[in-house]
């Protein structure tokens, strides 16, 4: 079975702090990819990734970065915390072209 | 710009009762459609992929169909249980990497 894990379950953090999210998967996937889920507003995708060290930017990018050094891992990164960061972030992998298996996901919540 | 539609939005029926969910989605031009299923606070649970070339697929007492003409797929569930009871989500795949959300049908199953 394909296995996507998130470091955290459940995250707090300050105002201005520096917030990193790590997703990891067991199956050689190429395609990584970050959401945020909001209540009203549906998944949505800050960026992704295609391949090691490739990353294009999704539809709500402002505020975040991405690191894919290793094929496996796909990091996001929050440069400062803003309470409007305060979401559930989740992270999905997948062979191009296929379906998208998701980890279990990072409640973050920014004070 | 392709935009992706769940109706309805919330849905309640009885235990052993069968259901269908919608999802339909404005451009045909779409690679494949994928359903999910996510329980409340947990990450997505991917049921069943649709490539582009086929009609249907089936997994125990789920059945997608998928009519790209009319921009329409449904989600059957056979004799539904209490544990069906969560969201599901249908996402179509347009010609890049990027799924295509809808909001979700919220499903409640009455014992």
């Amino acid at each position: 079975d394909v296995k996507v894990t998130q470091s955290s379950r459940y995250l707090v953090k300050r105002t201005g702090e520096k917030v990193f999210l790590e997703c990891v998967q067991d199956m050689d996937h190429e395609n990584m990819f970050w959401y945020r889920q909001d209540p009203g507003l549906g998944l949505r995708l800050i960026y992704f990734s295609y391949d090691v060290k490739m990353k294009e930017k999704g539809d709500i990018p402002e505020g975040y970065s991405v690191s894919r050094e290793k094929k496996e891992r796909f990091s996001l990164i929050l440069e400062s915390a803003s309470t409007n960061q305060t979401s559930m972030y989740l992270c999905a992998s997948s062979l191009i072209a296929y379906e998208q298996y998701f980890g279990p996901g990072t409640r973050l919540t920014v004070t | 710009k392709q935009e992706v539609t769940q109706i309805p939005a919330a849905l309640s029926v009885p235990e052993g009762e069968n259901l269908v969910l919608n999802c339909s989605f404005t451009d045909s031009a779409i690679y494949n459609l994928q359903w999910f299923r996510q329980d409340p606070g947990k990450g997505l649970t991917s049921l069943l992929l649709i490539q582009s070339s086929q009609r249907e697929q089936t997994s125990g007492r789920l059945n997608a169909s998928l009519d790209k003409s009319s921009g329409r797929s449904t989600l059957y569930i056979a004799a539904s249980q209490p544990g069906d009871s969560a969201t599901y989500l249908c996402a179509v795949r347009g010609s890049n990497y990027q799924l295509i959300w809808g909001a979700g049908t919220k499903l409640i199953i009455k014992p």
